[in-house]
């Protein structure tokens, strides 16, 4: 079974704080994406990367940055986190099948 | 460009028979994803239709007319735990993977 991790269930953090979340998967899939999805809005796509250290800006990267120095890991970093940066963050992995496989989401809370 | 569109919600009755529908718009097609949401949880794989026509898999159904950019699912013999968000996706042409996802149809089962 392809399985795919996120650092942390439920995080909260202060307006400012820089904020680090991880996911990493084992199935060796070489694309690798993050996503916010806020009541109304859907699946954002913040950035995604189809190799080691290969990224791409998605749709609102805005305020964010990744990191993806081995294949499995991806990491997705808040500069200074702020309130409308509250969201649930999904991460997902694909192979060259497209579908994507989907870590269970870690709902940040900026206050 | 890609564009998806879904109804937003939609109410049945347990037991009852519903279609979800979905009508996408893309430069290149490689074929459509569905994929089931429960609240607060990460989205899991449903189906994946390449060719027209219906592919059944339990209650769950799925049926792609390529020629008119349309789909949709059918759930039968409707269960309470069917409550949940439905999200219709396509592939960006391109080797990166890219999911371009609807903005998902809330569907509540009622008794």
């Amino acid at each position: 079974d392809v399985k795919v991790t996120q650092s942390s269930r439920y995080l909260v953090k202060r307006t400012g704080e820089k904020v680090f979340l991880e996911c990493v998967q084992d199935m060796d899939h070489e694309n690798m994406f993050w996503y916010r999805q806020d009541p109304g809005l859907g699946l954002r796509l913040i950035y995604f990367s189809y190799d080691v250290k290969m990224k791409e800006k998605g749709d609102i990267p805005e305020g964010y940055s990744v990191s993806r120095e081995k294949k499995e890991r991806f990491s997705l970093i808040l500069e200074s986190a702020s309130t409308n940066q509250t969201s649930m963050y999904l991460c997902a992995s694909s192979s060259d099948s497209y579908e994507q496989y989907f870590g269970p989401g870690t709902r940040l809370t900026v206050t | 460009g890609q564009n998806i569109d879904q109804p937003t919600e939609m109410t049945a009755t347990e037991g009852a028979i519903v279609q979800i529908n979905c009508t996408y718009q893309t430069s290149g097609f490689n074929g459509l994803f569905w994929y089931q949401q429960h609240a607060g949880e990460a989205p899991t794989f449903l189906s994946y239709n390449v060719l027209d026509g219906l592919e059944e898999k339990g209650r769950f159904s799925s049926f792609l007319s390529r020629s008119k950019g349309y789909s949709y699912l059918l759930l039968k013999e409707l269960q309470m735990k069917d409550s949940a968000s439905y999200l219709c996706a396509v592939p960006v042409p391109s080797n990166t993977g890219k999911l371009i996802f609807g903005q998902g149809t809330t569907l509540q089962v009622k008794p």
